[in-house]
C-alpha cells in the first residue's frame, strides 16, 4: 500500500539544525512531489514547502527562504526537509505529504493524498 | 497571497446532526484547486474532498463539498462519532504553492 514514513522524533538546541526523513512505498517515487507541513502544538497546518520527485524543483514558503532546503534521494525513494537556526517556535510536529496533480481534459486538480504520520521536534535550551 | 478564512471556529453539534463548514478565500479561487482535510487529535490530516466536491478514495458519502470563486462548503449531512474534529480548506495558488484556512472544530454538544 502507498505510505510515507517519517524519521523519528528530534530535541534540539536553539540554532542548532534538524533533518527529517520521509520514505516512501507503493508507488512510482518519481511521478508525484513531496509537500512538508508543520503543525506546532495547538495551531493549525503551515505549509513549509514542497519539491518536485521528478526534477528536484523546489518551491518554499517565503517565512522559511534561507533556512529550509528539501532534497530528494530517487535510488532510496526518500525526501528530506533540513531546517537550520532553529528558533523555540520551530517547536512542532513535521508531516511529509505525497503532493498530487491530477489532470482530467484541460482541468488541473492539487492535492495531498497520502500522508506521513509525522515527526516532533522540539527546540529548546 | 490568497488568504482562508473558515467559520465558525468551533461548532458544536449532536450525533446525527448536520454540519455546515464555510471557507472564503479572500480573492477567487479556481474549484479543482480547493481541498477539505479531516484532523483527529494525534494523527495526521486526511484528505476528505478534492477538486471543492470530489469526495477521496475511502470517505463516506455524508460528506460533500460545494462551492466556486470564494465561497466554499464542506457539509457533513449526518454526523457519526468519529467525524468530530477538526476539518481545514486548503487551496492551491501561485506564490505560495498552498496555503491553509484556520480550521473549524467540530465538537460533540
Amino acid at each position: 500500500q502507498v505510505q510515507l514514513v517519517q524519521s523519528g522524533a528530534e530535541v534540539k538546541k536553539p540554532g542548532a539544525s534538524v533533518k527529517v526523513s520521509c520514505k516512501a512505498s507503493g508507488y512510482t517515487f518519481t511521478s508525484y512531489g513531496i509537500s512538508w507541513v508543520r503543525q506546532a502544538p495547538g495551531q493549525g497546518l503551515e505549509w513549509m514547502g514542497w519539491i518536485s520527485a521528478y526534477n528536484g524543483n523546489t518551491n518554499y514558503a517565503q517565512k522559511l527562504q534561507g533556512r529550509v532546503t528539501m532534497t530528494t534521494d530517487t535510488s532510496t525513494s526518500t525526501a528530506y526537509m533540513e531546517l537550520r537556526s532553529l528558533r523555540s517556535d520551530d517547536t512542532a510536529v513535521y508531516y511529509c505529504a505525497r503532493d498530487v496533480t491530477y489532470i482530467v481534459g484541460a482541468t488541473y486538480y492539487y492535492y495531498m493524498d497520502v500522508w506521513g504520520k509525522g515527526t516532533t521536534v522540539t527546540v529548546s535550551s | 497571497e490568497i488568504v482562508l478564512t473558515q467559520s465558525p471556529g468551533t461548532l458544536s453539534l449532536s450525533p446525527g446532526e448536520r454540519a455546515t463548514l464555510s471557507c472564503r478565500a479572500s480573492q477567487s479561487v479556481s474549484s479543482s484547486y480547493l481541498a477539505w482535510y479531516q484532523q483527529k487529535p494525534g494523527q495526521a490530516p486526511r484528505l476528505l474532498i478534492y477538486g471543492a466536491s470530489s469526495r477521496a478514495t475511502g470517505i463516506p458519502d455524508r460528506f460533500s463539498g460545494s462551492g466556486s470563486g470564494t465561497d466554499f462548503t464542506l457539509t457533513i449531512s449526518r454526523l457519526e462519532p468519529e467525524d468530530f474534529a477538526v476539518y481545514y480548506c486548503q487551496q492551491y495558488g501561485s506564490s505560495p504553492r498552498l496555503t491553509f484556512g484556520g480550521g473549524t472544530k467540530v465538537e460533540i454538544k
